[in-house]
């Protein structure tokens, strides 16, 4: 069965850090999304992507970068990880960008120390 | 930019008792999706409404669209504990390709 996947599901780390956070999906979906999920906030959308070699910034991107070099992966890296990006991170695939469900992963925990 | 707002953030009901969210959009929508989160899950997809004035039902729960696409509702009918979790809506804006913009999402408790 067709799934999306994260890894790693929990993640302690250190303020200043390099962190990647992974996302494979295996629905050969074009479009893929990364949002984080804070109480009261609900998910916000850090980053997007319709296609290999395309990304586009969200509404909270600052501090987040992503890459698209092939459909399945889209890896979300956090340059220098600061104690508010602590969150719970979920990646998110579609089938179509103009309307349509996003699938979601199982979501990773982070926390920046 | 687009904003959808979300009430009530939080209820809880006995079982048996009916409960409503309401999602509003600053902006007119071409879509709004419905999503549900389990405690300690991923958002699932529920439906999306695309017609203005559109009602679907699944079972006890019910999805209105409104006339001007700018907000939504979901009811669930006689609730019980299984459909204890988050409930949010997420709007899709009305030119061409658009990301979703989620609301704040209502928390529903259900007690036994």
């Amino acid at each position: 069965d067709a799934e999306i996947t994260q890894s790693p599901r929990h993640k302690i780390t250190e303020t200043g850090r390099q962190v990647t956070l992974a996302c494979h999906q295996t629905w050969n979906h074009n479009n893929m999304f990364w949002y984080r999920q804070d109480l009261g906030h609900g998910l916000r959308l850090i980053h997007y992507s319709y296609g290999v070699q395309d990304t586009n910034k969200g509404e909270v991107s600052d501090g987040y970068s992503v890459s698209r070099s092939n459909t399945e992966d889209l890896p979300l890296t956090l340059e220098s990880a600061a104690s508010s990006q602590t969150s719970v991170y979920f990646c998110a695939s579609s089938e179509d960008p103009t309307g349509g469900p996003q699938y979601f992963g199982p979501g990773t925990r982070l926390l920046v120390l | 930019g687009q904003q959808v707002m979300q009430i009530p953030q939080y209820q809880h009901v006995q079982e048996g008792e009916d409960f409503t969210t309401y999602c509003n959009s600053s902006t007119t929508l071409s879509n709004i999706q419905w999503y549900k989160q389990r405690p300690g899950g991923h958002p699932v997809f529920l439906i999306q409404l695309v017609k203005s004035g559109e009602v679907k039902k699944q079972k006890r729960l019910t999805f209105q669209f409104g006339e001007a696409k700018k907000n939504s509702s979901l009811h669930i009918t006689a609730t019980q504990t299984t459909d204890v979790g988050t409930y949010f809506c997420a709007g899709q804006g009305n030119t061409g390709f658009q990301k979703l913009v989620f609301g704040t999402g209502t928390r529903l408790l259900v007690s036994p």
